[in-house]
């Protein structure tokens, strides 16, 4: 089966600029995971949905993050305005059941620089 | 609040040897327990997860084995190859059905 895909795989922009990134889970997969990855950390979540419905966004900026999951299959993530400590590899997971408590399947993730 | 330690951060050892990374994390109230492994610029390969019933996981060369009470868990390499290098991370499953992640130890194969 095809795997978890994310788009763009890398971005470059200013501070203040916005940008969105994309992530296709693992057919039949109902829940999906934002992480962002810091370099030399291990990823931390952002925000959890089951089908198109928020299940934790408690680590969301939400001053300046946005996600939506339409239709409960793909889901991007927006970042308006970006600041320099956005700069980071941000993952997108997917799981079959509606528990973390099953194995989770990672994209390859977006890698953000912002200068 | 659940904290996730990976010790050593970086190992290196010779091709063909066997070798244990270690994970302990704070909070022995989980569900699971999860090992990962990233490659430079990559995203996350699931490697094995562990129950809090089970006592040791096995797939191939690799054993991971989960001790809830003291909060720890291994993951053993057996005949170690150039292509395992990577960093691998734990992550444990608590109540809250988070995954908290450790930092991960870097591991390099020396041919």
């Amino acid at each position: 089966e095809a795997g978890v895909a994310q788009s763009p795989r890398y971005k470059i922009i200013e501070k203040r600029q916005s940008v969105a990134f994309w992530c296709n889970p693992i057919s039949g997969h109902a829940t999906l995971y934002w992480y962002q990855q810091i370099l030399g950390q291990g990823p931390k979540l952002l925000i959890q949905f089951q089908n198109n419905g928020v299940v934790d966004d408690s680590q969301l900026p939400k001053d300046r993050f946005s996600a939506e999951r339409l239709k409960g299959v793909d889901s991007t993530l927006k970042i308006q305005p970006a600041k320099l400590e956005d700069s980071a590899v941000y993952l997108c997971a997917s799981t079959r059941g509606q528990s973390s408590y099953n194995e989770q399947f990672f994209g390859p993730g977006t890698r953000l620089t912002v200068l | 609040k659940q904290e996730v330690t990976q010790i050593p951060a970086a190992l290196s050892v010779p091709e063909g040897e066997n070798l244990v990374l270690n994970c302990s994390f704070t909070d022995s109230a989980i569900y699971n327990l999860q090992w990962f492994r990233q490659d430079p610029g990559k995203g996350l390969t699931s490697l094995l997860l562990i129950q809090s019933s089970q006592r040791e996981q096995t797939s191939g060369r690799l054993n991971a084995s989960l001790d809830k009470s003291s909060g720890r868990s291994t993951l053993y390499i057996a005949a170690s190859q150039p292509g395992d290098s990577a960093t691998y991370l734990c992550a444990p499953a608590g109540g809250n059905e988070k995954l908290t992640f450790g930092t991960g130890t870097r591991l390099t194969i020396i041919p």
